[in-house]
This record gives C-alpha cells, structure tokens and sequence, in this order.
C-alpha cells in the first residue's frame, strides 16, 4: 500500500503547454506540501496545504496552481511551461503541526 | 538564500567505516533536524531527526549528533554498508510546515 502516491511519473511536454500532477496520500494527514528537486538535487519548498487551505506558497511564479479537492489529494497545475520548470517534483505529507513529513515516489518534468 | 549547509558534498567510505556528514545552520528559531536518505529515482526517506532538546539520538548505526551553541548537526553512519550508497539531505525547520533541505551528500560505500 502506497503512503503517498503521485501521477505521472514522467512527464515529457513542449514548452507553453499546461500540466497538472496528482498527488494522494492514504495517511490520514492534514498538511501536505509540494518540492522541487533541481538538476543539482536541491529540494525546495515550493507550497504548503493544511486542512486544504494553502499556508506556504515559497515565491513561486504564478504559473504555478495548487489545488487541494480534500484532505487527501494535491495537485500541481503548471500553465505555460518554460524550459526551467523541468525538474522532479515530489509532494508530501504530515500530521498536522507533526514535524515527520513522507514524501512520493517523484513526478519527472521534462519540458523540450 | 540557504539557510542550512551541508558538508560534505560527496564522500567515499569503505564498507565497515564510519560516515560522517556535517550540517550547519543560523536560524536559532529551527527546533526540527531530520535526516533524510534518498536513492536513485526515490523520494526522500525519512532516516532520523532530532530535536534541540537533546545531543544526540541514536537509531541503530544511524546517530545525529547536535550541538546547540553552535548550530551544528551532523550525521554518523556506523559500519557503513554498500547498500547504504545514497544521497543523504539534512534539513530544519520551525514553522512546522516546510523543510529547508541542505544540499545533499552523495555517499559511496565501496566493498
């Protein structure tokens, strides 16, 4: 049983184009999160939801939507791709105000 | 702007060793230090974490070591294992809500 799952795992699209990615835990966590995971791994908090009210959005261009349906899932919505979104994406999850945050398998971007 | 270095950035042990990787922050406002391994293709696993409350904590051959005065932390892998070949990303937080990861160390256990 997976903790927390994310769709697509690879993504591959052109520039311009719109993307959305799922995530879902089975927890039964308040709060997650999305990252970004660069060419030099570098893992930075991109958004933070808890109870589906968004709570961290780290400078993050507009381009960028999340979208939280329920307690469950969070899904990244990207418009107008640009070749520097190309990165790993990994959503997350905790407790709320529980510091121990399980992280997703990773969604691959490639914009060409 | 980073708020969590980490050292080294790559690290070659031989199987039996001991790992050390090092990681330093300035936020004194940070009560939250996990340790996270990650391999090829995987998200991150959670390892380890520590709480300013204490100095050290130990999980089978994984110890964190931390040393408040001087906003220091730092990873000991006893007995290192091939299979212990990763990359290990420490990280802070204080919000309770967002980690700020450090840069990684890619740890190579030779046989």
């Amino acid at each position: 049983d997976t903790a927390v799952s994310q769709t697509p795992k690879y993504l591959v699209t052109q520039m311009g184009n719109d993307k959305s990615i799922k995530c879902e835990q089975n927890l039964g966590h308040d709060t997650m999160y999305w990252y970004k995971q660069d060419s030099k791994k570098f893992l930075k908090i991109m958004f933070s939801y808890n109870n589906k009210e968004l709570i961290i959005n780290e400078t993050v261009p507009n381009r960028f939507s999340p979208k939280s349906p329920d307690k469950a899932h969070l899904n990244l919505h990207i418009n107008s791709l640009e070749l520097g979104d190309s990165a790993v994406y990994f959503c997350a999850s905790s407790r709320n105000r529980v510091h121990e945050q399980y992280f997703g398998p990773g969604t691959r971007l490639t914009v060409t | 702007q980073q708020q969590v270095k980490q050292s080294p950035q790559s690290l070659i042990v031989q199987k039996g060793g001991i790992s050390i990787i090092n990681c330093a922050y300035e936020n004194t406002a940070f009560d939250y230090f996990p340790w996270y391994q990650q391999f090829p293709g995987k998200g991150p696993a959670l390892l380890i974490a520590i709480r300013p409350d204490v100095s050290e904590k130990k999980e089978g051959r994984f110890t964190i070591s931390f040393n408040k005065s001087a906003k220091q932390f730092s990873l000991h892998i006893m007995d290192s294992q091939p299979g212990d070949s990763a990359t290990y990303f420490c990280a802070a937080s204080s919000s309770g809500y967002a980690l700020n990861f450090g840069k990684g160390t890619s740890l190579l256990v030779t046989p």
